[in-house]
């Protein structure tokens, strides 16, 4: 159980363009997700939290017109990297964790974002 | 806010044992976590202390925490080439949230 899916697992676009990536647990409701990003041989930071339903919590530095994160439901959380710059371009990596409060998060398979 | 450390990088043999360590700043963590990653892969939760455990066994894996220090590590018996990954320390902030700290990693190389 417990399991969290990405989609897509990677993704090359243009300079300028909008690219959406999923985050869906498969198995629970999760009513809370985390967006990570991370670089290349560097750690995960956290960018943003989504609570079902409610608007996002970005973290300091995280511009959130330029992420926007979507949490319509208990099992799907998008985030949308909009007007794309090669500076973007990294791991995104989402986690999930159920409604039940158990304090474990779950974390997807990660989507690779290449910006030309 | 928190800051999370870990050397970044172990080599042991197979066969041997392996110890991770990290240190952290935020007392209030109430969760601990480890976490595996692979090359390109997501994050496989290994196992987590509670902040009123000292130590907490789960098979090969033993989790070792010293409040006082603000240490913790991990040990991984009879280390296995399969264990050749990134070892993250994750904190948890002890908010509403539970939000991860991530450290630095640990990439750990097996030796045949």
């Amino acid at each position: 159980g417990a399991v969290v899916s990405q989609h897509p697992s990677w993704v090359i676009c243009k300079s300028g363009t909008s690219v959406k990536i999923e985050c869906r647990s498969l198995d629970f409701q999760a009513t809370t997700m985390f967006w990570y990003r991370q670089f290349p041989k560097q750690s995960l930071m956290l960018m943003a939290t989504s609570n079902e339903g409610s608007k996002a919590t970005y973290e300091q530095g995280v511009e959130k017109d330029k992420f926007l994160i979507n949490h319509a439901s208990l099992t799907l959380s998008t985030l949308t990297v909009t007007s794309a710059h090669p500076e973007d371009s990294s791991f995104y990596i989402c986690s999930a964790r159920d409604f039940t409060g158990m304090h474990e998060q779950f974390f997807g398979p990660g989507t690779r974002l290449t910006v030309l | 806010g928190e800051d999370v450390e870990q050397s970044l990088f172990l080599s042991v043999r197979e066969g041997d044992s392996s110890v991770i360590n990290c240190t952290y700043t935020d007392s209030s963590s109430t969760y601990l976590y480890w976490y595996k990653q692979e090359p390109g892969a997501g994050l496989q939760l290994l196992t987590y202390i509670f902040s009123n455990m000292d130590m907490k066994q789960d098979q090969r894996l033993t989790v070792l925490l010293n409040k006082k220090d603000k240490h913790l590590s991990l040990r991984i018996a009879d280390t296995q080439t399969g264990d050749s990954a990134i070892y993250f320390c994750a904190p948890a902030d002890g908010g509403a949230t539970n939000k991860l700290i991530f450290g630095t990693g640990t990439l750990l190389a097996v030796q045949p």
